[in-house]
């Protein structure tokens, strides 16, 4: 079965601060996708990032990094300088590599960037 | 504008009503989902269509009702609303094959039963 965990409920930080989101996954596959999806108050939901299971290069998209490593099935995500427009709920997710693309989401962190 | 959208954006109606909720997508995705989102933020999957053929249909009661008329539109029809169905539903869509495009999500319908 495939499940994912993302322990932290809840961060606050204070604006400019660095913070890491932790995602930690499990699956039976030995192919998959990994996501990041943002859902601000406004409540859509944003595609960050996709990653598939055999790229394992860290990722930097301006303040944005992931950290993938499969060794440890986990696809951390950190924003450095965070803004009061980072707050937001994070969510980390999981799909096979098939046609179906069903995402298995965690249950998201949400953050609280205070200025 | 190109994007998924749903429609309405807030619904709220009274125990055992039946309504539906419409997704259309401007994308020339193939392949639609509907999600749920509860009153704790967790999110999962309910339906897929791929070509108007349903590809997912997980453990949902079938009072729900999804319908593909053509690839670029998926309702949800629900009967006989109940209390616990007050949720945030997300329509969702993708293209298939080369490409592996990522999931694509409208904007949300908060359906509140009271």
């Amino acid at each position: 079965a495939q499940k994912v965990t993302q322990a932290q409920t809840e961060i606050s930080v204070v604006e400019k601060e660095d913070v890491t989101l932790d995602c930690v996954y499990e699956t039976r596959d030995t192919t998959y996708y990994l996501f990041w999806y943002k859902q601000p108050p406004s409540g859509e939901l944003v595609f960050l990032i996709r990653r598939n299971s055999f790229d394992e290069q860290n990722e930097i998209s301006g303040r944005y990094s992931w950290n993938f490593q499969k060794s440890t099935s986990s696809f951390n995500f950190t924003i450095t300088a965070s803004q009061v427009v980072d707050s937001a709920v994070y969510f980390c997710a999981l799909s096979r590599m098939d046609s179906s693309y069903k995402l298995i989401f965690g249950s998201g962190t949400r953050l609280l960037v205070r200025p | 504008d190109t994007a998924v959208s749903q429609t309405p954006k807030y619904l709220v109606t009274q125990m055992g009503n039946d309504k539906s909720i419409k997704c259309e997508q401007n994308l020339g995705h193939d392949t639609m989902y509907w999600y749920k989102q509860d009153s704790k933020k967790f999110l999962k999957i309910m339906f897929s269509y791929n070509n108007k053929e349903l590809i997912i249909n997980e453990t949902v009661p079938n009072r729900f009702s999804p319908k593909s008329p053509d690839k670029a539109h998926l309702n949800l029809h629900i009967n006989s609303l109940e209390l616990g169905d007050s949720a945030v539903y997300f329509c969702a869509s993708r293209l298939t094959g080369g490409g592996n495009s990522p999931l694509h999500f409208g904007n949300g319908t908060r359906l509140t039963v009271t």
